[in-house]
């Protein structure tokens, strides 16, 4: 098993420029969840998924837009690119039995500077 | 959201010495915990879990103690190695709800 894959692992953007950051699992895991993380700070959730269709937001979910078609995939939209974006970006995934989610997997990052 | 929050920012420890790493948690809601490991330039790694029906939990060379009373965490690591050098996170997760909430992180240097 891969795990989690994440794509690209670095990318320059200009202000008002968009793209979408790629996450896919082959665990089948059922969650998937995407977080920011701040230099010296912790992860802040971004926006999550409990199935194939089903998105809810995080706590930051503003500039930020996500779909889940399949179980495998959860990529994450960002349109019009600002430099309060500038952070590294996880995604991870977990299987939730339905009684509450277990522990995450996460990928290896992307580190996305806005300029 | 949640705050998790961390008693000490940076911990220096000798290598072969035990070390102790804290969180402090604000909702006694929150029944699920977990620690994870993040070296630089990597994804965060699981380390450990408990449930809040647990004190105590062992792994190899961790341990993860939880004291619900005063709403405290901690992560023990025996015998540490320059390898355990990284930035420790824990996670709460409240009432089994979806989301994960994390605390800031405590930077782990080993000294060979």
């Amino acid at each position: 098993n891969a795990g989690v894959t994440q794509t690209p692992k670095f990318r320059i953007l200009k202000i008002g420029q968009s793209m979408t950051l790629q996450c896919a699992q082959d665990m089948n895991h059922n969650y998937m969840y995407w977080y920011r993380q701040d230099p010296g700070m912790g992860l802040k959730l971004i926006y999550y998924s409990v199935g194939a269709g089903i998105t809810d937001k995080g706590e930051v979910p503003n500039g930020y837009n996500v779909s889940r078609s399949t179980t495998e995939d959860f990529p994450l939209r960002l349109e019009l690119a600002a430099p309060s974006q500038t952070s590294v970006y996880f995604c991870a995934s977990s299987y939730s039995p339905g009684t509450g989610v277990e522990k995450l997997f996460f990928g290896s990052g992307t580190q996305l500077s806005v300029l | 959201g949640e705050s998790v929050g961390l008693h000490l920012p940076t911990l220096s420890v000798q290598e072969g010495d035990n070390s102790i790493i804290n969180c402090a948690y604000s909702n006694s809601a929150s029944d699920y915990f977990i620690w994870y490991k993040q070296e630089s330039g990597k994804g965060p790694q699981f380390i450990i879990d408990i449930r809040s029906n647990m004190d105590k939990r062992q792994g190899q060379r961790v341990t993860v103690l939880l004291n619900k009373t005063v709403k405290h965490l901690s992560l023990q690591i025996a015998a540490t190695q320059p390898g355990d050098s990284a930035v420790y996170f824990c996670a709460e997760n409240i009432n089994t709800g979806n989301q994960f909430y994390f605390g800031t992180g405590t930077s782990l240097t080993v000294i060979p």
